[in-house]
């Protein structure tokens, strides 16, 4: 399967620990996306990353997220100090290029499901 | 902030019935995604739409894009149990496209 892969699919943390999501993009692509989603939600953009750049990050809150995308490796969605509010799916996606038009569609992994206990 | 609203919110039918659903902004989008999401996974994509006016054919399902592309419907004919999901769509602006806009999707139950 040369799909987006995250790992891991579930992840249990207790309030104040760390949680950190990984994403390996789609072969070939090199632009990766993180989106939340709250139950019974549509998708909520968090940050948009290229190999070591960061390229917008408006909807990451301000506090306690971090993400990256290293030249090598996956790219990763670090939570500091987990709090229940944090619980919810991330979802990472990929696409081949920036900018608009069909060669932009993304792609998505199949989610990781964070439950902060 | 470019918003989408997607209509109906929920919607409950019967194998065989037709349905439409909708996706409507005040914004222009330079394309436009229909994604389908079942429980405990991530969206797949159905379709991009990119021209306005355009109709795409996906077996059952046909999609719309809006002559002004600030909108889109999703019309889905005798539907099957196999249907069900949260279907979602997302606008994607002229520059960084991968920051779409996601509605808060359809939740469509298709009965036997």
């Amino acid at each position: 399967n040369a799909g987006v892969m995250q790992n891991p699919r579930h992840l249990v943390r207790r309030r104040g620990q760390e949680a950190r999501l990984r994403c390996s993009p789609m072969k070939g692509h090199s632009h990766v996306y993180w989106y939340r989603q709250l139950p019974e939600e549509g998708l909520k953009f968090m940050v948009y990353l290229q190999k070591e750049n960061i390229i917008d990050e408006s909807g990451m809150p301000k506090e306690r997220f971090s993400a990256e995308f290293p030249k090598e490796g996956p790219s990763i969605l670090r939570i500091q100090q987990v709090v229940r509010g944090d619980s919810a799916a991330y979802f990472c996606a990929s696409s081949p290029m920036g900018g608009g038009g069909t060669g932009n569609t993304i792609y998505f992994g199949e989610g990781s499901w964070l439950t902060v206990v | 902030t470019q918003l989408l609203e997607q209509s109906p919110q929920f919607l409950s039918i019967q194998e065989g019935e037709n349905l439409t659903v909708y996706c409507n902004s005040s914004s222009v989008f330079s394309s436009l995604q229909w994604y389908r999401q079942e429980p405990g996974e991530g969206p797949v994509l159905l379709v991009t739409v990119v021209t306005g006016g355009e109709v795409k054919k996906l077996k059952r399902l046909t999609f719309q894009f809006g002559d002004a592309r600030k909108d889109s419907s999703l019309h889905i004919t005798a539907a099957q149990p196999g249907d069900t999901g949260l279907y979602l769509c997302a606008g994607a602006g002229n520059t960084n496209a991968g920051k779409s806009t996601f509605g808060d999707g359809t939740t469509l139950t298709v009965k036997p």
